[in-house]
């Protein structure tokens, strides 16, 4: 069964650095998404990603954040300079289509820690 | 008011036993809706939508009341494995984001 795969699993970072996380979307989806779980609380949205540009993005999604698909296959999520509230869960998920009526499928998550 | 509200539990319950938990939403325009399942640290999962005319799934059986902004399921004969937190989700209309409640957690013991 295809599957959304993301790295690292964990990454264990200092505060001001930059991170990249990684994800691979299934294959024929063109919907793609990032949603954070800070311990204990909520998931929420991101961003969302469709042909290429964001289609719509939260609050939480400054301009320290930044997306990108930079191939076929991968699709990134990038904080500029990390603060110890960035830590959280951070769970990429892609679906074939608009959320009413497509699953959207959540990959693993990326434990973030920021010291 | 929170978008999606929910009885944070936990629900501990014996095997075999009923269980129902209740969800509501602040927006009317609300157009889809789901019930997700987490396991401890891992990523949500799609148990199953919920449609206007109701539903099921199983065990399962989800119900949707749009007069009231009201969302239910229902768990027939736990099993343990149905220990999990279950997120009460939500789309709008137009929007591409899900709308994740805090979710309700079910312990079912032996």
């Amino acid at each position: 069964e295809p599957e959304v795969t993301q790295t690292p699993s964990h990454q264990v970072t200092q505060m001001g650095q930059e991170v990249i996380l990684r994800c691979v979307p299934i294959s024929n989806h063109l919907y793609f998404y990032w949603y954070r779980q800070i311990l204990g609380q909520k998931v929420e949205f991101l961003v969302s990603f469709y042909n290429n540009e964001i289609s719509e993005k939260s609050e939480i999604f400054d301009d320290q954040f930044s997306v990108e698909r930079p191939d076929g296959s991968n699709f990134t999520l990038k904080i500029r300079s990390t603060k110890l509230e960035d830590s959280a869960m951070y769970f990429c998920a892609s679906s074939e289509g608009l959320a009413g009526g497509h699953e959207q499928f959540f990959g693993p998550g990326t434990r973030l820690t920021v010291l | 008011r929170k978008e999606v509200e929910q009885d944070p539990g936990p629900f501990n319950v014996p095997e075999g036993a009923t269980v129902a938990f209740n969800c509501t939403y602040s927006n009317s325009a609300s157009q889809s809706f789901f019930w997700y399942r987490q396991d401890c640290r891992k990523e949500p999962k799609l148990l199953m939508s919920v449609y206007s005319s109701g539903n099921e799934d199983g065990r399962f059986t989800a119900q949707l009341n749009r007069a009231s902004q009201y969302i239910s399921l229902l768990i027939r004969d736990s099993k343990l494995s149905d220990s999990a937190t279950y997120l009460c989700v939500v789309n709008e209309e137009s929007s591409y984001k899900l709308i994740f409640g805090s979710g309700t957690r079910l312990l079912v013991r032996p």
